[in-house]
């Protein structure tokens, strides 16, 4: 089925660890975008690509870096991790940025212990 | 700036209609709306560009105030598939940097 696939789906890390959440999609869409989402916060920017070869900060970005592999993919890296990244991360693509709806995956539910 | 949605929380019978509404500080292109279901991705509903239209989806339509940088959400004769969080997200133009998003409205319908 066509959409966005994100891995993993779970994570537990203990603090300092690394780790890269994958984000793949299949629409041919240009943009992409990484969010968390916290209880009563809504849905908060972390890193966009606007087409294939350039990413951008969001609201949200530090502790995070960002790779646009290709047009397909686009992958979130943690560093170093802390408790404060403890959250859901969703990828998101777009064909027209926000002239057009996301299509979000399924999201990563990540724990840092 | 976060769009601000009102009410936080809705309980509803089913049937009863509901409104949600979403505004913005900022001059807009575009209002999204988004429906979430506890524990899945939010799911796009409609987007309203600028030029005051409304649109429609079922029973679920939407308004977008231009001029206030105010829309509306509308569930008529809510059925209990409705239940969920509605997101509002703005888009103020001028690239492709993300939307953002307000913090969310709570739907409960109950048969």
């Amino acid at each position: 089925n066509a959409g966005v696939t994100q891995t993993p789906k779970f994570q537990v890390l203990k603090t300092g660890q690394s780790m890269t959440l994958q984000c793949a999609q299949d629409m041919n869409h240009n943009s992409m975008y990484w969010y968390r989402q916290d209880p009563g916060m809504g849905l908060r920017l972390i890193y966009y690509s606007a087409s294939e070869g350039t990413t951008d900060k969001g609201e949200v970005p530090n502790g995070y870096n960002v790779s646009r592999l290709n047009k397909r993919e686009f992958s979130l890296r943690l560093e170093s991790a802390a408790p404060s990244q403890t959250s859901v991360y969703f990828c998101a693509s777009s064909a027209l940025g926000g002239a057009w709806g996301y299509t979000f995956g399924s999201g990563t539910r990540l724990t840092v212990v | 700036q976060q769009p601000v949605q009102s009410p936080q929380a809705v309980i509803l019978r089913e049937g009863e209609d509901a409104v949600i509404n979403c505004s913005s500080s900022k001059a807009l292109y575009s209002v999204h709306w988004y429906r979430q279901k506890h524990g899945e991705a939010p799911v796009f509903l409609m987007i309203l560009l600028k030029g005051g239209e409304q649109k429609g989806h079922d029973k679920i339509s939407a308004s977008f105030n231009e001029k206030k940088q105010q829309s509306s959400l509308y569930l008529t004769a809510s059925q209990l598939s409705y239940s969920g969080t509605y997101f509002c997200a703005n888009y103020s133009g001028g690239g492709a940097d993300g939307l953002t998003f307000g913090k969310g409205t709570h739907l409960i319908i109950q048969p």
